[in-house]
């Protein structure tokens, strides 16, 4: 998985309450990124990163916050968990090269069930 | 809006049994098309890009093709190992990258 870690990979929680994915590289990648993957969907955005403190939203950012303080680690916050918000969470990097190479390696994935 | 289409949504081979998959985009500006490979519980691995139209990458059974509106997974002579979910991504002009939702292959022995 590229040198990507996500934590926790599982975890259930109830409605309303506060949620913290993480994602950790070990690439130095510059750019960072949070999606969501549902059934019938493909992954959508939700925030990136392209740089320590440097973040934007996505195609479906309603509900989530981001930070990073760290080149290495991406933080995903839910910050009133709804049952809406049960999915799979992928933390993907990517470094654009000069040359234009755009690929993003995903890592393993965050199974969150909102109850 | 930039759309990415994925065919046929599953695909069962039998070993052996050459075929091709589907991705079908729209998108203003297309920077690269990116095909991924995804296993059951695990997050996407990366496969092949492609830049311009008639571009073609290989990697043992799987090549993939470009042409101004589609691109496609040619997989020969495939093996039970090569089942898998097979995802398309395109790359807008804005950097927007959008995903396909997939293609599932199952290949029996």
């Amino acid at each position: 998985d590229a040198g990507i870690t996500q934590s926790p990979r599982h975890k259930v929680t109830e409605t309303g309450t506060p949620v913290t994915l993480r994602c950790h590289q070990t690439e130095n990648h510059r750019y960072m990124y949070w999606y969501r993957q549902d059934p019938g969907h493909g992954l959508r955005l939700i925030h990136y990163s392209y740089g320590v403190k440097d973040t934007d939203k996505g195609e479906v950012s309603d509900g989530y916050s981001v930070s990073r303080s760290k080149t290495e680690d991406f933080l995903l916050t839910l910050e009133s968990a709804t049952s809406s918000q049960t999915s799979v969470y992928f933390c993907a990097i990517s470094e654009r090269e000069a040359r234009g190479a755009y690929e993003q390696y995903f890592g393993p994935g965050t199974r969150l069930t909102v109850t | 809006e930039d759309q990415v289409t994925q065919s046929p949504e599953a695909l069962r081979l039998q070993e052996g049994e050459s075929s091709s998959l589907n991705c079908s985009y729209t998108v203003s500006g297309l920077r690269g098309l990116f095909w991924y490979r995804q296993d059951p519980g695990k997050g996407p691995e990366f496969l092949f890009t492609l830049y311009s139209a008639g571009e073609e990458k290989e990697k043992e059974r799987l090549k993939a093709t470009l042409t101004k509106k589609e691109s496609f997974l040619h997989i020969t002579a495939p093996k039970p190992e090569d089942s898998a979910t097979y995802l398309c991504a395109v790359l807008s002009g804005d950097y927007k990258l959008s995903f396909g939702a997939g293609t599932t292959v199952t290949v029996r022995a």
